[in-house]
C-alpha cells in the first residue's frame, strides 16, 4: 500500500492567515500516462461526512473557494487556504487515488489561533 | 441533485455477517463511468477505502478486506449493497457510501451519505 503522511497533526492559524499543510505519499502518485498526479483532497467538518476540495492535486472541485489550493507532484503535496475562514475549521485528509487502496492520510486538525 | 443514503444495523455481534445498503438518487449507475464506493471511518481516526463498483458491475475491492467483502447493485432500484463477513470489535466506525464521478479515475469520491455508525460487540 501506498503510506500518506501529513504534516503537521494540527496547527492553529489567525483569521485571514495562510494555512499551509503537507502530504507526503510514500512512492509516487503521478501517472506518466495520463500525466496527472492521482492526489485528493478532503476537509471533514465534525458530524459531517467528508467533503471533496481537491483532486488532480491542483483542480478545485465544482464550488469550492478559491482561497483553497493544492500544489506539488510525484510524493510531496501541499494544501493552502490563502486567508483562513471561521468555517474553515475541520480536519483535512489528503488521498492518493493511483493504487489500491486508495490511501488517507491521517489527518491535520486546522483550528483557529 | 445527487444524495447517497446508507442504511442497515447499528449493533452486530461478533462473526456476525454485516449488510448495508446505499441508496442513492441523482443519477444512474448505469451511466458510462459512474461508480459508487464504500469508505469507514472508526471513531476518531482516518478513512480507509473498502470497495467499488462501476457503471459496468466491475468491482474493486481493498486488498486487506477483500475476502471478506461482496457489493452488488441493483440498477433500477438505485441501491448497492456491500456485505462483510465475520464481523469483529475492530471494524466498529462509520460506513459511508460515495460517487465517483466521471471523468476522474480510481476512487476520488464527490458526493457522501451521511454514513451510518456501525459497533461490533457481543
Amino acid at each position: 500500500d501506498i503510506v500518506m503522511t501529513q504534516s503537521p497533526d494540527s496547527l492553529a492559524v489567525s483569521l485571514g492567515e495562510r494555512a499551509t499543510i503537507n502530504c507526503k505519499s510514500s512512492q509516487s502518485v503521478f501517472s506518466s500516462f495520463h500525466k496527472r498526479d492521482y492526489l485528493a483532497w478532503y476537509q471533514q467538518k465534525p458530524g459531517q461526512p467528508p467533503k471533496l476540495l481537491i483532486y488532480w492535486a491542483s483542480t478545485r472541485e465544482s464550488g469550492v473557494p478559491d482561497r483553497f489550493s493544492g500544489s506539488g507532484s510525484g510524493t510531496d503535496f501541499t494544501l493552502s487556504i490563502s486567508s483562513l475562514q471561521a468555517e474553515d475549521v475541520a480536519v483535512y485528509y489528503c488521498q492518493q487515488y493511483y493504487s489500491f487502496s486508495y490511501t488517507f492520510g491521517q489527518g491535520t486538525k486546522l483550528d483557529i489561533k | 441533485q445527487i444524495t447517497l443514503k446508507e442504511s442497515g444495523p447499528t449493533l452486530v455481534k461478533p462473526t456476525q455477517t454485516l449488510t448495508l445498503t446505499c441508496t442513492f438518487s441523482g443519477f444512474s449507475l448505469s451511466s458510462n463511468e459512474v461508480g459508487v464506493g464504500w469508505l469507514r471511518q472508526p471513531p476518531g481516526k482516518t478513512l480507509e477505502w473498502l470497495a467499488l463498483i462501476y457503471w459496468d458491475d466491475d468491482k474493486r475491492y481493498s486488498p486487506s478486506l477483500k475476502s471478506r467483502l461482496t457489493l452488488t447493485k441493483d440498477t433500477s432500484k438505485n441501491q448497492v449493497v456491500l456485505t462483510m463477513t465475520n464481523m469483529d470489535p475492530v471494524d466498529t466506525a462509520s460506513y459511508y457510501c460515495a460517487y465517483r464521478p466521471p471523468g476522474t479515475t480510481g476512487g476520488v469520491f464527490n458526493h457522501w451519505g451521511q454514513g451510518t455508525l456501525v459497533t461490533v460487540s457481543s
